[in-house]
């Protein structure tokens, strides 16, 4: 069964200190690693895809990383307006457009 | 482009009623996704549809729930009859088949089962 396991829960920044927010997953043949954007009330809004270790993305101030265990969402210099959940899902090789998500990480940025 | 419309954005009920929540996806999107949002068990995957068929609805919870795309621009989601145990928040999001990278999500129905 694929699981996506993401860390810290909760997160706490100052504005300018800049963090990475963890996903870890586990399956049986990796077809693409997403990571979504949450904000209060509303639907999740598309970041980026992943499809290969090594692979790199970058939007403003995201970038995310991947491994074959694991991806990183890193924050350089967070602005409050970055304040979000964000959630990491992935899709299996399998053919299915189903994506699996974690509970996500709730990223607030202090002024 | 109007988005993913859903509705209704927030429905009270008591327990035994029938729910229905309704989706409109973005025209041009041929795969459509239903979603439930809970604090415990995060955003999973309920159904989804490719050209008005569903294909994968291993994520319905049981019987009381059921979904239909009876044409490209609509969709329901019941539930009959609703538990307490069903409140939740709601998505629908679409796609062109194959792009599941652009998976556009409405704004979402948040249930509440009294």
């Amino acid at each position: 069964e694929d699981q996506v396991t993401q860390s810290p829960e909760a997160l706490r920044l100052q504005e300018g200190e800049s963090s990475s927010l963890n996903c870890s997953y586990t399956v049986s043949g990796l077809r693409g690693l997403f990571w979504y954007r949450q904000d209060p009330g509303k639907g999740p809004e598309f970041l980026f895809t992943l499809y290969s270790a090594g692979e790199e993305k970058e939007k403003e101030r995201l970038k995310a990383t991947l491994t074959k265990k694991e991806s990183f969402l890193h924050i350089t210099a967070p602005k409050p307006e970055d304040s979000a959940t964000y959630l990491c899902a992935v899709q299996n090789q399998g053919g299915s457009e189903k994506l699996v998500f974690g509970k996500g990480t709730k990223l607030t940025v202090n002024p | 482009d109007a988005g993913v419309i859903q509705s209704p954005r927030h429905e009270v009920t008591e327990m035994g009623q029938e729910v229905t929540l309704r989706c409109k996806p973005i025209s041009g999107h041929n795969s459509l996704f239903w979603y439930r949002q809970t604090m415990m068990r995060g955003l999973e995957l309920l159904i989804y549809f490719n050209n008005n068929v569903p294909i994968d609805d291993s994520g319905m919870p049981e019987d009381r729930f059921s979904a239909k795309m009876p044409n490209a621009s609509f969709s329901t989601l019941k539930i009959q009859p609703s538990e307490p145990r069903d409140s939740a928040v709601y998505f629908c999001a679409s796609s062109r088949q194959g792009r599941t990278d652009t998976q556009y999500f409405g704004p979402g129905t948040r249930l509440t089962v009294l």
